[in-house]
């Protein structure tokens, strides 16, 4: 099966930069997206095709995919960011839509 | 507006069976990737099931004999039939649609709220 991996927890102060990496076998051939949920909610959509952002989602949030790792970034970090952060992609092999083990932003 | 809500779950003994459902409104579930995803108390998403708009279905090897996704286009609607339930299907269930852009292009951009399944003596 495709593995993505992700750190368990990342934290960063308001203002700053938060990266979250995932990490998966020649990932950047492939497209990744990115969903937040917040605790009690569905996962809601912040990226797609590596960098794209849907409709409403702020402009601090951005992407790449490259190598073996695919980045979510998100800039001047706010409290609202606080939240668990997951990646997914495809697995042509088996036609498997996969997800990382999800890493959670702490806003300190 | 468009949603999906997703409804069925239940608590449930060992090797029992159920049938969640997921209304679609705003859009035609026939029309698109529709998708089941759980997440177990305090852990992280697993894609489980997928049927495309042409009908194939696809399941993770976690639930593949066990578990079978369906839809029905006069009731816009998708459904995932569990059986042989185990503890370790415990989780909230997800509905939702997925989009495709070109090749490997994938991602989910519509979930609903969940629905609750509870394995259980």
């Amino acid at each position: 099966s495709y593995d993505l991996t992700q750190p368990p927890s990342v934290s960063v102060f308001p203002g700053q930069t938060a990266s979250i990496t995932c990490s998966g076998h020649k990932l950047g051939e492939n497209f990744a997206s990115w969903y937040q949920q917040r605790p009690g909610q569905s996962p809601v959509m912040v990226l797609y095709q590596n960098n794209k952002r849907p409709s409403g989602i702020p402009e601090r949030f951005s992407g790449s995919n490259s190598g073996d790792t695919a980045t979510l970034t998100i800039s001047g970090t706010q409290a609202m960011d606080e939240a668990d952060y997951y990646c997914q992609s495809w697995d042509s092999n088996t036609a498997a839509l996969v997800f990382g083990g999800g890493t959670k932003l702490t806003v300190l | 507006e468009v949603q999906l809500v997703e409804s069925g779950g239940d608590l449930i003994q060992p090797g029992g069976a159920l049938r969640l459902s997921c209304a679609a409104s705003g859009f035609t579930v026939n029309s698109n990737y529709m998708t089941w995803v759980r997440q177990a108390p305090g852990k992280g998403l697993e894609w489980i099931s997928i049927i495309y708009s042409g009908g194939a279905t696809y399941y993770a090897d976690s639930v593949k004999g066990r578990f079978s996704i369906s839809r029905d286009s006069s009731m816009n609607a998708a459904y995932l039939q569990l059986a042989g339930l185990r503890a370790e299907d415990t989780a909230l269930y997800y509905c939702a649609r997925v989009s495709r852009g070109a090749s490997k292009i994938w991602y989910f951009d519509l979930w609903g709220r969940g629905t609750r399944v509870t394995v259980s003596s």
